[in-house]
């Protein structure tokens, strides 16, 4: 199935541990993104690579750190982990071939629910 | 600093209703318009885009843009219990895609 799919869909770890969050679309976009949404179902970006390259990257504590290895491919290595990094993490991608056309919807893997105790 | 709002409700109305969900937005530079429909626990799913001024049709929905007012809106005609869900505006302009809170919508039979 052509789809942006994210592993794992649910994670369960303590305070202070390091984890990672995996997405990969095979959708053929150019452009990858992950939200953070809490509880109030706020999608905020975190993140965004245009063909492996960053270009947005808003006020996100550096223990967050994305990784792209290839456009169809985006990580997110969280370190330290915090009470306040409980969330569901989206990851979903678009075809947007410059910075200067967005026009494109965006396409959501199913979310990883991450719960830090 | 961008923002996109909507109220965030719950609107409730009667199953064959007319559903009516607003949004505005602040950056005068957007280009483009979308509406998401996420269920609980589930990712959202695209339901309509709109780049231009004016309604847009598909089905039951009718997106209204007016760049003018900064204002985009979702129609949900014959309003079922299955359209209950979470709504998310969001706009496309420079650079970023920014979500709107969302509007909780609840058609009861």
């Amino acid at each position: 199935d052509t789809a942006v799919s994210q592993t794992p869909k649910y994670l369960v770890t303590q305070m202070g541990n390091d984890k990672s969050i995996k997405c990969e679309q095979n959708l053929g976009h150019d452009t990858m993104y992950w939200y953070k949404q809490d509880s109030k179902k706020f999608l905020k970006i975190m993140f965004s690579y245009n063909n492996k390259e960053l270009i947005i990257n808003e006020t996100v504590p550096n223990r967050f750190s994305p990784k792209s290895p290839d456009k169809a491919h985006l990580n997110l290595h969280i370190n330290s982990l915090e009470l306040g990094d409980s969330a569901v993490y989206f990851c979903a991608s678009s075809q947007v071939p410059s910075v200067s056309s967005y026009n494109s919807p965006l396409h959501f893997g199913n979310g990883t629910r991450l719960t830090v105790t | 600093q961008k923002e996109v709002e909507q109220n965030s409700g719950p609107l409730s109305v009667p199953e064959g209703a007319i559903a009516s969900l607003n949004c505005t937005y602040s950056d005068r530079v957007s280009q483009s318009f979308f509406w998401y429909r996420q269920y609980s626990g589930k990712s959202p799913e695209l339901i309509m885009s709109i780049y231009s001024n004016g309604d847009k049709e598909d089905g039951r929905f009718t997106a209204q843009l007016n760049k003018a007012s900064q204002y985009v809106s979702l129609l949900i005609r014959d309003s079922q219990p299955s359209d209950s869900a979470t709504y998310l505006c969001a706009v496309t302009g420079s650079y970023i895609p920014t979500f709107g809170r969302g509007t909780s919508l609840i058609v009861h039979p």
